[in-house]
């Protein structure tokens, strides 16, 4: 299975970049990564996915070493909103899928 | 469309009670997954199918746990003889494709099943 690492928690101010690396040593050759926001009493939601390189949508980049054995969840410019807490989650290549405990962001103005 | 659909979204039962878990997924969705993810915890794979079938229940606690799925759409888990570590939120999620070699379809979750067993 593949086993993620990541930080339990991280402090931003509004209006800063917040980078949240995850590390996946073990990650398959056909998995991709992809990135879960989870707001209290609610169930994760996607927020991005990708390969390899770097992959932009309109809430956050995600960058992705040549190795694949990390990745970065790029948040531009966070407000109180993003407080929440982020998962990452490299497909294990079977049937289970791993989620660890995710990294709280907390926001502060 | 709508999204995943879970019910109730509360339950307190009394410990050594079976209680019943139903989830509806998005339409025209054949992975379903169940998790549990317990106060301040990360999630806890339980089970996923594929259609009907549940080609993986590895992450089902104990025998207590049990989970169908019906028609290709709605699943219920099943958790009898309650105890009080059963006390979670169960969350449910879809997928428009399983966990086949090259599919990485992201999974849309429900907002759970919160129970508590007293």
């Amino acid at each position: 299975l593949a086993k993620t690492t990541q930080p339990i928690s991280m402090d931003s101010y509004e209006g800063q970049e917040v980078n949240i690396t995850c590390s996946h040593n073990n990650i398959a050759t056909n998995d991709y990564i992809t990135w879960y926001q989870q707001f209290p009493s609610q169930g994760p939601r996607f927020i991005i996915q990708g390969y390899k390189t770097k992959v932009t949508n309109e809430v956050a980049s995600l960058f992705i070493p040549a190795d694949r054995k990390s990745s970065t969840l790029s948040l531009p410019r966070v407000s109180l909103s993003d407080t929440a807490v982020y998962y990452c989650l490299p497909r294990a290549g079977s049937y289970q899928l791993t989620f660890g405990k995710g990294t709280k962001l907390s926001v502060i103005p | 469309g709508a999204g995943v659909s879970q019910s109730p979204s509360n339950k307190v039962t009394e410990k050594g009670k079976d209680v019943e878990l139903r989830c509806d997924p998005i339409s025209g969705h054949t992975a379903l997954y169940w998790y549990r993810q317990s106060l301040g915890q990360g999630l806890e794979f339980l089970i996923y199918f594929q259609g009907n079938s549940a080609p993986d229940k590895s992450g089902l606690p104990s025998d207590r746990f049990s989970a169908e799925r019906t028609g290709g759409s709605v699943s219920t888990l099943t958790i009898q003889r309650t105890q009080q570590e059963d006390s979670a939120v169960y969350l449910c999620a879809s997928s428009l494709a399983g966990l086949a070699v090259n599919s990485n379809q992201p999974q849309h979750f429900g907002d759970g099943t919160r129970l508590s067993i007293l």
